[in-house]
């Protein structure tokens, strides 16, 4: 069974710092992985992918989030912290093997930027 | 969010109305897609279509139904609704089904069911 698991509800950083947002997953193949931003009252916006390759992968906005297979993790990183970045994030994967087409999602963290 | 529209941007109805949500895409993509978000809960996969055939339909009750009447347009119709049902709709796109393609959201509908 596919799954997403955000530890963290909610994540504060203070202007400047380097952030983390923490995910794993649970895939039978291989895992395709995903990091989206959704702003107040708008729809998800991609930031990333892992298909294959690199484990890490640079996407917009300056984050960056690393692959790796043995802690199964896929934890989306920025080094230094805008306020604009407040958000809320969410981490998907999709099963490249079973063919289904469902993205599982977690259930999001918030991130709040402290100025 | 140019890329995917949805109308309307919010919703009020009651029980016994009947709605339709409108989902277009201009990217060009095969692929389209219903989610509901609730508050808590990991977003939720409701239909998906390929090429305006539908491909997946997870255990959506029959009070929604959708649409593709073509590969830019995906609608989503309602009727006598419950309460529980309130939550933010969002259709996606993609250029196919195949997992390593990118889906990308629209704006969303927030639906309140009095």
């Amino acid at each position: 069974a596919q799954s997403v698991a955000q530890p963290e509800d909610q994540v504060n950083v203070a202007e400047g710092n380097p952030l983390t947002v923490k995910c794993t997953y649970s895939v039978s193949g291989n895992p395709y992985l995903f990091w989206y931003v959704q702003y107040p009252n708008r729809g998800l916006q991609f930031l990333l992918k892992y298909i294959t390759g690199d484990n890490l992968v640079k996407g917009s906005y300056g984050f960056e989030a690393e692959f790796n297979k043995s802690q199964t993790s896929f934890h989306l990183k920025k080094p230094s912290a805008l306020v604009s970045d407040s958000a809320l994030y969410f981490c998907a994967v999709r099963d490249g093997q079973t063919g289904a087409n469902n993205l599982f999602f977690g259930t999001g963290t918030r991130l709040t930027v402290i100025p | 969010e140019t890329g995917v529209t949805q109308t309307p941007r919010h919703l009020v109805m009651g029980m016994t109305n009947k709605k339709s949500l409108k989902c277009e895409q201009h990217l060009g993509h095969n692929a389209m897609y219903w989610y509901k978000q609730s508050a808590k809960k990991p977003l939720e996969l409701m239909f998906v279509y390929s090429l305006e055939e539908r491909v997946e339909n997870n255990s959506v009750p029959s009070r929604f139904s959708p649409e593709c009447p073509n590969s830019s347009h995906l609608f989503l119709h309602l009727h006598t609704l419950q309460p529980e049902d309130s939550a933010l709709y969002l259709c996606a796109s993609s250029p196919g089904t195949a997992p390593s393609y990118t889906q990308y959201f629209g704006p969303g509908t927030r639906l309140t069911v009095l």
